[in-house]
């Protein structure tokens, strides 16, 4: 398996200021993903941060909001940017050891929460 | 709209009991699946996995059934112990938008088990 940790834990933010959360993962791997999940909710797929190149973002997601850094195989980082109330939500890491692997592992979240 | 659904919201249990979790799927392409377990505050950890050439899969205390011809997939949990108190999700491995592969997860089924 492989060790993800987030920081911060937990944010107050006020609208309209933004927020970096960095992810690092205790070896190297493959993929990184970025996932938000709503209170209450599921989890959804932001986007997948690729290293050395712009990441991928799903429907519904751009960079402009949600800039993401990927400057090698350990650490990410997800930029919030321009935050209002909706954007309260847990932000979620993710990764996985190889492209071809299946098995993806997850740190404990950011807690944002916008006023 | 999301293709991983879960049957019901919230299932209560006494401990000693079985657990069965269900989860429908609606695309037929995925290859994979995976149950996760959230606790209050942390990430989703992974339970156990199944690929889509198998129909049953077992773990320690945990069965996963896969029924492709009705795209269901159901958890099962043995002598539930009050610790199973979590969110659980289905996930499925799909081609995402984007981003090649990506887990797409359902809306969660919150167990509850009473001593």
């Amino acid at each position: 398996s492989a060790v993800i940790s987030q920081k911060p834990s937990r944010d107050i933010c006020q609208r309209g200021t933004s927020l970096t959360i960095q992810c690092q993962v205790d070896s190297q791997v493959t993929m990184m993903f970025w996932y938000r999940q709503q209170p209450g909710q599921s989890l959804t797929l932001i986007a997948t941060a690729n290293q050395g190149s712009e990441a991928t973002y799903e429907s519904g997601f751009v960079i402009d909001k949600f800039p993401i850094s990927r400057p090698n195989l350990t650490f990410s980082t997800l930029t919030v940017s321009n935050m209002s109330p909706e954007d309260s939500s847990i932000y979620l890491c993710s990764a996985k050891r190889q492209a071809s692997s299946y098995e993806q592992y997850f740190g404990p979240g950011t807690r944002l929460t916008v006023t | 709209g999301e293709s991983v659904g879960l049957h019901l919201p919230t299932l209560s249990v006494q401990e000693g009991d079985n657990s069965i979790i269900n989860c429908a799927y609606s695309n037929s392409a995925s290859d994979y699946f995976i149950w996760y377990k959230q606790e209050s505050g942390k990430g989703p950890q992974f339970i156990i996995d199944i690929r889509s050439n198998m129909d049953k899969r077992q773990g320690q205390r945990v069965t996963v059934l896969l029924n492709k011809t009705v795209k269901h997939l159901s958890l099962q949990i043995a002598a539930t112990q009050p610790g199973d108190s979590a969110v659980y999700f289905c996930a499925e491995n799909i081609m995402s938008n984007q981003a090649g592969t990506a887990l797409i997860f359902g809306k969660g089924t919150t167990l509850s088990v009473s001593s």
